[in-house]
């Protein structure tokens, strides 16, 4: 099925150090969400960029939507070990109450 | 509100026997999706449902696989015969007509094993 590309697949930090995951759409995006899911858990809402440009954060969390609405960014500051899962990317096309979720980006965080 | 609820957590059965999966959405939510979750492909959705409609079943594997939402507190994932290549997890999830602000809400899936 149809499928947002997020880079990296993986990733393995140390605590403290900082993450970033990337994701790429062919298409322009009405929105893009962003998910988190824990080990064993579901996914887990954590926010929606609609505007270009938007750059909004939840304390060491900073979400941006690119300027022409294809991609977008998730980066965590200084990363702790409750930071560990899995990372989605969520897009909605125009028209369309459907979600298409990313193929995800798997953080693991050493202490 | 006790969120979406998925039962049963866990399932194994037997190649061809039937299986069936429930889910009661939030109350108030307009639509109703099913994923499917693997390694090889990640979180797939499977159908969707607006007010209790069928939107966009493209996503259903094929014939052997069938849902319903017969009321807006209850949908099924019905599939007749299973195969040892539908082991996934299952999530249901429901949102608010507009689903900006919060997003989708996922039950806590169904580990679905057919051996």
């Amino acid at each position: 099925g149809q499928q947002v590309m997020q880079i990296p697949q993986y990733q393995h930090v140390q605590e403290g150090e900082d993450f970033t995951t990337y994701c790429n759409s062919s298409t322009t995006l009405s929105n893009i969400q962003w998910y988190k899911q824990r080990p064993g858990g579901h996914p887990v809402f954590l926010i929606q960029l609609v505007k270009s440009g938007e750059v909004k954060k939840q304390k060491r969390l900073t979400f941006q939507f690119g300027e022409a609405k294809k991609n977008s960014s998730l980066h965590i500051t200084a990363t702790q070990t409750t930071d560990v899962g899995t990372y989605f990317c969520a897009e909605e096309n125009t028209g369309f109450q459907k979600l298409v979720f990313g193929t995800g980006t798997r953080l693991l965080v050493s202490p | 509100d006790a969120g979406v609820i998925q039962s049963p957590r866990h399932e194994v059965t037997e190649m061809g026997q039937e299986v069936t999966l429930r889910c009661k959405p939030i109350s108030g939510h307009d639509y109703l999706f099913w994923y499917r979750q693997t390694m090889m492909r990640g979180l797939e959705l499977l159908i969707y449902f607006n007010n209790n409609v069928p939107i966009d079943d493209s996503g259903m594997p094929e014939d052997r696989f069938s849902a319903k939402m017969p009321n807006a507190s209850f949908s099924t994932l019905k599939i007749q015969p299973s195969e040892p290549r539908d082991s996934a997890v299952y999530f249901c999830a429901s949102s608010p007509l507009l689903s900006r602000d919060y997003g989708y809400t996922f039950g806590s899936g169904t580990r679905l094993t057919v051996v």
